[in-house]
Order: C-alpha cells, then structure tokens, then sequence
C-alpha cells in the first residue's frame, strides 16, 4: 500500500523567510505532484515532476523530485503573505490510471 | 471553458436518505475521478473512471456508486447515508493517465446528521 507523508504539518513562518517542506512515499513512483488549496477552496495544480531530478520553479516556490530516496520538496524563497495555504504533495501509484494518493498536506501560515 | 463543475455546492442529509453528487467536465477529459476530503487530511481516491462505460473502485468506495454513460458526466450516488460520509467531496478530470493532471472541480460540502 502506497503512503505519503509530508512534514511538517504545520508551519508557521514570517515573511522573507527561506523554508521547504518534505513529501516521502512509500513505493515506487515516478510521477509527482504538487496542489495548493486554500481555505474552503479547490485544489490548484503547482507542479508535475515527472523523472527522477526533476526541478521546477514557480516564482518563488520550487520543487524537485528524487525517485531513488522516494523524496520530493516544496522549497519556498523569501515568503510572502500571498503564500500562505495548505499545500499537499500527491503520488501516482502505476502507470495506468489510478488515482493519486495524498499526503495530510501542509498548513503554511506566513506572517508579516 | 468551464473546466470541472460540481452540483450542488452544499448538502445536508439525513441518516438514511441518497442523494446524487453531480460532475461535469467540458475538456474532452476521459479520465475523471471522485474524492473525498475528510477536516485536516488529504484526499482519499473513492472511485475512478478511465473513459464511458468503465468504472473502477479506489482506496473507499464502500458506501458511494458511480457510472459514466458519456466523457462528460460522473456521478456519484451515496446511498443509505451515514455521520461518516460527511466530507467535502471532489471531482477531478484528466486527459489520460501518466504525466497528465488532474483538474479538480470546487467540491461539494455535504454534512449527515
């Protein structure tokens, strides 16, 4: 059974700070996605990586994956306010069409 | 465009009773997916479909039936409900499988008391 799982939970932070936040999964995989949700709201695709060493960069949020540690990261760069969500980290499991299997997601507060 | 619409936004049901979550992609998607958000966790895949006519259970289904007559439309049928299927339900829709997306729909919010 695949899991993921993300740290932290929780995170509190100030602004122009640097963070990233941590997405292990428990089987192979190499596909990798990236949502943001905000508070009562639908989720918003962030990023695909799709092979190991993957990287790609949004502003100021960049993730990368590596397949052979079963890790990818959300780093954040000098946060602002804006930033502030839950941010979940989700894994295919196959290459067919299984649906993705999620991470608890990270609450990110970014304080002026 | 449109994308993924969900119907109805909001939703309280009684112990016992069915209702019917509606979902509706306009972007030739074939493959389309239910979830549900259970307060303070990821999503949890309860069914998915890879084209019309073809249906597959997921991680919790128990609970929950679909069917998919045509691309665009994915129902989700609670039947006999129960307090634990209060949850925010999603739908998605990808093109295919593999690297492809999902768009995700803005949910449904539905309470069982």
């Amino acid at each position: 059974e695949l899991k993921v799982e993300q740290n932290p939970l929780f995170l509190s932070m100030q602004e122009g700070k640097n963070y990233t936040i941590y997405c292990n999964y428990s089987t192979t995989s190499d596909r990798l996605y990236w949502y943001r949700q905000d508070p009562g709201k639908s989720l918003e695709s962030l990023f695909v990586l799709l092979s190991n060493g993957a990287v790609k960069q949004e502003g100021r949020l960049m993730a990368s994956l590596d397949t052979k540690a079963r890790l990818s990261t959300l780093h954040i760069t000098a946060a602002v306010h804006d930033l502030s969500a839950t941010y979940f980290c989700a894994v295919a499991p196959g290459g067919g069409a299984d649906g993705l299997t999620f991470g608890k997601g990270t609450h990110l507060i970014i304080q002026p | 465009n449109a994308g993924v619409t969900q119907t109805p936004k909001f939703r309280i049901l009684k112990i016992g009773q069915s209702m019917t979550l509606q979902c509706t992609q306009d972007m030739n998607h074939n493959y389309m997916y239910w979830y549900r958000q259970d307060p303070g966790m990821g999503l949890k895949l309860i069914y998915y479909s890879v084209g019309a006519g073809i249906t597959d259970k997921g991680e919790v289904p128990n609970g929950y039936n679909v069917s998919r007559s045509t691309t665009e439309d994915f129902p989700l049928r609670l039947e006999l409900a129960a307090p634990s299927q209060t949850s925010v339900y999603f739908c998605a829709s990808s093109y295919a499988g593999g690297p492809y997306e999902q768009y995700f729909g803005p949910g449904t919010r539905l309470t069982v008391t």
